[in-house]
C-alpha cells in the first residue's frame, strides 16, 4: 500500500531534549516536506527536499533541522525543543522534482507537546 | 508569493444542504489550486485540483470547485451535505508554470459541521 508512514504518532518531551520525529515513504517519491499545524494558521511548511541531499527552510524552519540521505526517508530533528513547538506535525510527499499539479500524500501527523 | 484567503473558518450546515466553502487566491502568475480535505485524527487527502484545464473541476465524495479567474475565486461546493463530511477543509496554492513550483501554500481552514 502507497503511504507516508510517520513516527511516532504521539510524542510528550520536556524543554531540551533532542528528538527526531521520522517520516518514511514507499512511493518513491522525490519530493518531501514538513508542515506545521497550529488552530487558526493552517499548515506552515517547516522545509522541503526536492531530491537527495538537497533541502531547502519553508516559512518557519527555526528551530528544526532535516536531513536527507535516502530518498525514502526525510526525518524532522529538533535539536533543543521548546514549548512553542508544540504542535501537530504532517509529513508530506509528491511524485517529481516540483509540486506542479501533481497531488501531495500526507502521513498521519504527530502530535508533539514540549512541557 | 502565492497565498490563499480562506473566508469563514467554521460553517455549519444541515445534512441535506448546499456545501459552500470560500477561497481567493492571490497569485503573480497562473495558480494551481487544491482543496484538501482533513476528517479527524487524519492526514490530508486530495479532494480535487484544477490545473489550467477545464475551469470546473470534479472531485471526489460529490465536491466539485469553479476557478474563476476574474474574481481570483476557487470555491469548493456540494450540492447535498452529508453527516461525513463534517471535516476541516484546506484550500491550497502552488505556482503554475513560469513560477516555482517546490512550495505548496495552504489556507487556514474551514471547519465544516454538519448538523441532522
Amino acid at each position: 500500500e502507497a503511504q507516508v508512514t510517520q513516527n511516532p504518532r504521539y510524542l510528550i518531551t520536556v524543554t531540551g531534549k533532542k528528538l527526531t520525529v521520522t517520516c518514511s515513504q514507499n512511493m518513491n517519491h522525490e519530493y518531501m516536506s514538513w508542515y506545521r499545524q497550529d488552530p487558526g494558521l493552517g499548515l506552515r511548511q517547516i522545509y522541503y527536499s526536492m531530491n537527495v541531499e538537497v533541502t531547502d527552510k519553508g516559512d518557519v524552519p527555526e528551530g528544526y533541522k532535516v536531513s536527507r540521505k535516502e530518498k525514502r526517508n526525510f526525518p524532522l530533528i529538533l535539536e533543543s525543543p521548546s514549548p512553542n513547538q508544540t504542535s501537530l506535525y504532517f509529513c508530506a510527499s509528491s511524485p517529481g522534482q516540483f509540486l506542479m499539479n501533481t497531488e501531495a500524500f500526507f502521513g498521519q501527523g504527530t502530535r508533539l507537546t514540549v512541557v | 508569493a502565492q497565498s490563499v484567503t480562506q473566508l469563514g473558518s467554521h460553517v455549519s450546515v444541515s445534512e441535506g444542504a448546499l456545501v459552500l466553502l470560500r477561497c481567493n487566491y492571490s497569485s503573480s502568475v497562473p495558480p494551481y489550486l487544491f482543496w484538501y480535505v482533513q476528517y479527524p485524527n487524519q492526514g490530508l487527502q486530495l479532494l480535487l485540483k484544477y490545473t489550467s484545464a477545464a475551469t470546473l473541476v470534479k472531485g471526489i465524495n460529490g465536491f466539485e470547485a469553479e476557478f474563476k479567474k476574474s474574481e481570483t475565486s476557487f470555491h469548493l461546493t456540494k450540492p447535498s451535505a452529508h453527516m461525513s463530511d463534517a471535516a476541516e477543509y484546506f484550500c491550497a496554492v502552488t505556482k503554475g508554470s513560469g513560477g516555482s513550483n517546490y512550495k505548496l501554500t495552504f489556507g487556514k481552514g474551514t471547519l465544516l459541521t454538519v448538523n441532522p
